[in-house]
């Protein structure tokens, strides 16, 4: 079936490095990318999304690529802060008309350390 | 989006009890999807829902899981005889059902079986 990897599970880096998170996916019907964050106990939250039409978009330190051809996307954050501490989510629509119907990746924790 | 409530927020239910979560969506929207997440997992879609119909439940477990959406008043998530691995966090989300529309995720139900 449908299936989306994310790598890695755990990244540490030191405020005001940049991480770098990275998913592939399967179906190559999949037109939405969205990626979300998720703190403990709360719930998901969308951070930034791209569609197929594009190639990469950018929101102030926040950056997503996709490579179609590749089946494959990534999540930038610059200079980032201790708040940036989190579990973070890539998705892929299941499908091409329907963004309702998100296939996660397994997550990866970051932690910004100070 | 805080548009989307779900309660309980935290529901503690013994073996074999049963669990209703309910959701209302988004002002404006019109569907409802339904997502697990096991600790320290990603999201996994559950069920998809329109006004007094269900689009597509290919996420459901077969057994004891059951969604409405009624023509008034919330959708609710049942789970009937539970069991400790139904123990999970469950979001729900809502969409205008309008292709290329993001969905938000309410702030989640937090179930334990003891």
């Amino acid at each position: 079936g449908e299936n989306v990897e994310q790598h890695p599970s755990t990244l540490s880096v030191q405020e005001g490095d940049s991480a770098v998170i990275k998913c592939t996916y399967s179906d190559s019907a999949s037109n939405y990318f969205p990626w979300y964050k998720q703190e403990l106990g709360k719930r998901p939250q969308l951070i930034i999304d791209i569609r197929s039409n594009v190639g990469e978009k950018k929101d102030q330190r926040i950056a997503v690529t996709l490579n179609k051809t590749a089946k494959h996307f990534s999540l930038h954050i610059t200079e980032t802060q201790p708040e940036d501490s989190a579990v973070y989510f890539c998705a892929a629509s299941m499908g091409s008309s329907n963004t309702g119907k998100l296939i996660f990746g397994q997550g990866t924790t970051l932690q910004v350390k100070p | 989006n805080a548009g989307v409530m779900q309660n309980p927020r935290h529901l503690v239910r013994r073996r074999g009890q049963e669990a209703r979560l309910r959701c209302s969506p988004m002002k404006g929207h019109s569907h409802v999807y339904w997502y697990r997440q096991l600790p320290e997992e990603g999201l996994k879609f559950m069920v998809y829902l329109q006004k007094e119909n269900i689009i597509d439940e290919s996420g459901m477990p077969k057994e004891r899981f059951s969604a409405e959406f009624p023509k008034e008043g919330p959708s609710i998530l049942r789970i009937q005889q539970v069991v400790r691995g139904d123990s999970a966090a469950y979001f729900c989300a809502s969409h205008t059902g309008n292709s290329g529309n993001t969905i938000y995720f309410g702030e989640g139900s937090w179930l334990t079986v003891v």
